[in-house]
């Protein structure tokens, strides 16, 4: 069975500093990872995904993802972190199902 | 535009009622759908996936006689709280899986349970 673990619960970065959200996956199959992002009693929205292609995955608002089968993680970066990227992160993954595991989430805290 | 939608977005009902919330597909047809809960301040919880002309199938711990899932059509899927209680309280958000393997969310409906 797939699993997920987010490293960090909550993260506080300046702006305009470099964001780095960690993810750690389990899957017995090669997996397809996504992060999502949610803001305050809204749903989720997809920043981006890898389904084997390329291993360094772009997403939007500036944010990408690198996947290392050797390590089994899905990192989330950007550069230069921005206000507005204020709001809580989730790292997914599925084994190409159409089910989906969420890990417990990170709260991306930007600092003026 | 937004790709699934709820219905309602928020709902107060008092403890013992029943309270049926919708979750629609908008731009295409979904032969699946998934409900998701979440409590505050924790992650999404798979519920159950919701089979358009069959019967859902719900994840372990889920009582399947208090969260009866209706999808009917291809493009709607109902989620009823039957005789809620405060502890039914949560975020509940639906999805639809599109191409890859990819989930597009609701915007979800947050129910408070007096």
């Amino acid at each position: 069975a797939q699993s997920v673990t987010q490293l960090g619960s909550h993260v506080s970065v300046s702006e305009g500093a470099l964001v780095l959200l960690r993810c750690n996956y389990s899957s017995s199959v090669p997996p397809y990872l996504f992060w999502y992002v949610q803001y305050p009693n809204q749903g989720l929205q997809l920043l981006l995904k890898y389904t084997s292609a390329a291993t360094l995955v772009k997403g939007i608002n500036g944010f990408e993802a690198e996947f290392k089968k050797s390590e089994t993680s899905f990192h989330l970066t950007k550069p230069s972190a921005h206000m507005s990227d204020a709001a809580e992160y989730f790292c997914a993954v599925s084994e190409r199902d159409d089910k989906i595991i969420f890990g417990k989430g990170t709260r991306l805290h930007i600092l003026p | 535009g937004a790709v699934v939608s709820q219905h309602p977005s928020r709902v107060i009902c008092k403890s013992g009622t029943s309270v049926k919330i919708e979750c629609r597909s908008l731009d295409f047809q979904a032969t699946t759908m998934f409900w998701y809960r979440q409590f505050p301040k924790q992650s999404l919880m798979l519920m159950a996936t919701s089979n358009e002309g069959s019967k859902a199938t719900y994840e372990q711990g889920v009582e399947k006689d208090k969260f009866l899932i209706n999808h009917a059509s291809l493009t709607l899927s109902t989620l009823t709280v039957t005789s809620a209680h405060p502890e039914d309280s949560s975020f509940y958000i639906c999805s639809v899986t599109v191409g890859d393997y990819e989930q597009y969310f609701g915007p979800g409906t947050r129910l408070t349970v007096t």
